[in-house]
């Protein structure tokens, strides 16, 4: 069964610096995700990507975060000048079409990032 | 930002009973809902959805019942198994913009 990827299950980084966290979607999937979970909270929705551009982002999505989709197959987010608080689980991700009914979601295993 | 609610942190129950969980919304432009499963250390998994122009869907042992004039959709699993006990995360979805609840912890006792 195809499944969403996610590299690498565990990055540690010192504040300051910058990571790229990486997700292969299912292959003919159209729209990808990018959601964090701080340690104890609730799932939080960062931002959808369709047609080589981010579609919906929240407010947590700022100019840290950026997305790309650089070969066709990955699917990256990357953080700029990490902070503490960015710690936190990231699940990457993606959906076959835009509807919801009978379309959903896969989530990938995340990555947990932590920020020293 | 408590666009989406799940007032129980936390639920259990006996195999074989029902299992009902809730969840409470604020905002009407709402499309579509959907419950996710959750284990440790794994991504949610997709259990069943509702379009908001529905008050019903149902899938095996899952129901999502939706009550739009109270803003509230619950989750009913019968009969319940000890492999359902998980986290449970309620989402609602404006285009492709996903608001998740705070999640309810399902235990089912053997």
């Amino acid at each position: 069964e195809p499944e969403v990827t996610q590299t690498p299950s565990h990055q540690v980084t010192q504040m300051g610096q910058e990571v790229i966290l990486r997700c292969v979607p299912i292959s003919n999937h159209l729209y990808f995700y990018w959601y964090r979970q701080i340690l104890g909270q609730k799932v939080e929705f960062l931002v959808s990507f369709y047609n080589n551009e981010i579609s919906e982002k929240s407010e947590i999505f700022d100019d840290q975060f950026s997305v790309e989709r650089p070969d066709g197959s990955n699917f990256t987010l990357k953080i700029r000048s990490t902070k503490l608080e960015v710690s936190a689980m990231y699940f990457c991700a993606s959906k076959k079409t835009g509807g919801a009914a009978g379309y959903e979601q896969y989530f990938g295993p995340g990555t947990r990032l932590t920020v020293t | 930002d408590q666009q989406v609610k799940q007032n129980s942190p936390s639920l259990s129950v006996q195999e074989g009973r029902i299992s009902i969980l809730n969840c409470d919304y604020t905002n009407s432009m709402f499309d579509y809902f959907l419950w996710y499963k959750k284990y440790p250390a794994e991504g949610p998994t997709f259990l069943i959805s509702i379009s908001s122009i529905k008050d019903k869907n149902e899938d095996g042992r899952f129901t999502v019942f939706l009550n739009k004039s109270a803003k509230h959709l619950s989750l009913h699993i019968v009969p319940s198994q000890p492999g359902d006990s998980a986290v449970y995360f309620c989402a609602a979805q404006i285009r492709q913009n996903f608001v998740f609840g705070p999640g309810t912890r399902l235990s089912v006792l053997p």
